[in-house]
């Protein structure tokens, strides 16, 4: 079982749709969840942390389940813009960087 | 405002030989480190260094050497490149390596295909 796991995708929804994907994660010991965002042929850049209580920021949720062991990120009136790849980072350690594990990504593509 | 710096953005090397991929950060940060990105793999530590004048082995070390240069700089070299070191490498900064509450700042990569 890999550490991180994402669905791939991708997820093809239209204009204004509310979308949202998970990821889980092995290490029950992982102690920061991160969502990146990642577009066609880019570096990935950090979207949003994702904290025990949940955490908004406009149109994006973050939510953790430490019970089982997942993150989730909703998208709600989607934009042709979000399309990207999201990837999902768990920090399972704050002793190494090593423990940094990233999972390899959702596809997400809005059409008109 | 330049943030992660990479050099050189394409490379086609043959089989055997070296290269030094260069990496530069103008934000005063502690850690760099140097990804490497495969279909479906997700992104994979090579190396990374905590502060200046250290570096410790990521989950695929095997193949490259890397310098911490001085505060800014961490560059990634292979020494005799093969087909499987083909792919998208990144190198990214952080304040500190101890959390990512920080986050990492990515340079825009490399892409790098040997043949």
């Amino acid at each position: 079982r890999k550490e991180v796991e994402q669905d791939p995708g991708p997820f093809n929804v239209p204009e204004g749709a509310t979308v949202a994907f998970n990821c889980t994660y092995s290490n029950s010991a992982s102690q920061s969840f991160f969502w990146y965002r990642q577009d066609c042929r880019k570096e990935p850049k950090l979207l949003m942390s994702v904290y025990s209580s949940g955490n908004e920021d406009g149109r994006f949720t973050a939510q953790l389940n430490r019970a089982s062991q997942y993150i989730s990120l909703l998208i709600r009136d989607s934009k042709l813009s979000d399309s990207a790849t999201y990837l999902c980072v768990v920090n399972a350690g704050y002793s190494s960087a090593s423990k940094i594990i990233f999972g390899s990504g959702t596809r997400l593509s809005i059409r008109p | 405002n330049a943030g992660v710096t990479q050099t050189p953005k394409f490379q086609v090397l043959k089989t055997g030989q070296s290269m030094t991929l260069q990496c530069a950060q103008d934000m005063n940060h502690n850690s760099m480190y140097w990804y490497r990105q495969d279909p479906g793999m997700g992104l994979r530590l090579i190396y990374y260094s905590a502060s200046e004048g250290t570096t410790d082995k990521g989950e695929v070390p095997n193949g490259y050497n890397v310098s911490r240069l001085n505060k800014r700089e961490f560059s990634l070299r292979l020494e005799s490149a093969a087909p499987s070191q083909t792919s998208v490498y990144f190198c990214a900064s952080s304040e500190a390596h101890t959390a990512l509450n920080y986050g990492y700042t990515f340079g825009s990569g490399t892409r790098l295909t040997v043949v």
